[in-house]
């Protein structure tokens, strides 16, 4: 198992901001492609984002302009920076490994709840 | 943006029989089509990448075909760990896109 542990899952007020954390062992973060994929509850999978070795990075319309994906390769650690939260961002959030260059997520984290509600 | 149809939605069989899950893309992704498997309360587990390769560790049940448009998973001979939903996943272009889920039971 490659455990990615994700944290920073919070109750936030919309239009808040927050920040999630993955922290990665097993592999280095700056030599993958890391992705963000969230679920709403009860709903299906959704993919959020992503981030190339290289730093390039790609988003999902609907967190376009909102929502920045970065990393520390000291501390192996993929960030989410969430801002203008609004209540369909309420979701549970999963880092993965893959999601650039027809790379599947082959690896994922446990998740971390997002909830957004005043 | 690509759209990914799953059908059926939800599945119920019995221990043994062949369940296939189908998935169909708005427009080409080539062979760039994975499937996942995700039970109550877990993370996503990748079972078929490039629409026909097996995950190291799934086993040799699940099987994935298809190219172009149109996708399927196969579980030939369904076993009771086999209860959980199943996505179909895209990665020919962003955004990257997923099916809407099928939810497969145990009779």
């Amino acid at each position: 198992e490659v455990p990615l542990v994700e944290s920073g899952g919070a109750l936030i007020q919309p239009g808040g901001s927050l920040r999630l954390s993955c922290t990665v062992s097993g592999f280095s973060v700056s030599s993958n492609y890391m992705s963000w994929v969230r679920q709403a509850p009860g709903k299906g999978l959704e993919w959020v984002s992503v981030i190339y070795s290289g730093g390039r990075t790609y988003y999902a319309d609907s967190v376009k302009g909102r929502f920045t994906v970065s990393r520390d390769d000291s501390k192996n650690t993929l960030y989410l920076q969430m801002s203008s939260l609004r209540a369909e961002d309420t979701a549970l959030y999963y880092c993965a490994r893959g999601g650039g260059d027809y790379n599947p997520f082959d690896y994922w984290g446990q998740g971390t709840l997002v909830t957004v509600s005043s | 943006d690509i759209q990914m149809t799953q059908s059926p939605s939800s599945v119920s069989a019995s221990v043994g029989d062949r369940v296939t899950i189908t998935c169909r893309a708005s427009q080409s992704i080539s062979s760039w089509l994975a499937w996942y498997q995700q039970k109550p309360g877990k993370a996503p587990k990748i079972l078929i990448y490039a629409a026909s390769s097996l995950q190291s560790g799934v086993p040799s049940r699940f099987s994935g075909s298809g190219f172009g448009t149109d996708f399927t998973l196969t579980i030939s001979s369904l076993q009771p760990e086999d209860s959980a939903t199943y996505y179909c996943q895209q990665g020919n272009s962003f955004p990257l896109t997923f099916g809407g889920g099928t939810k497969v039971e145990i009779k």
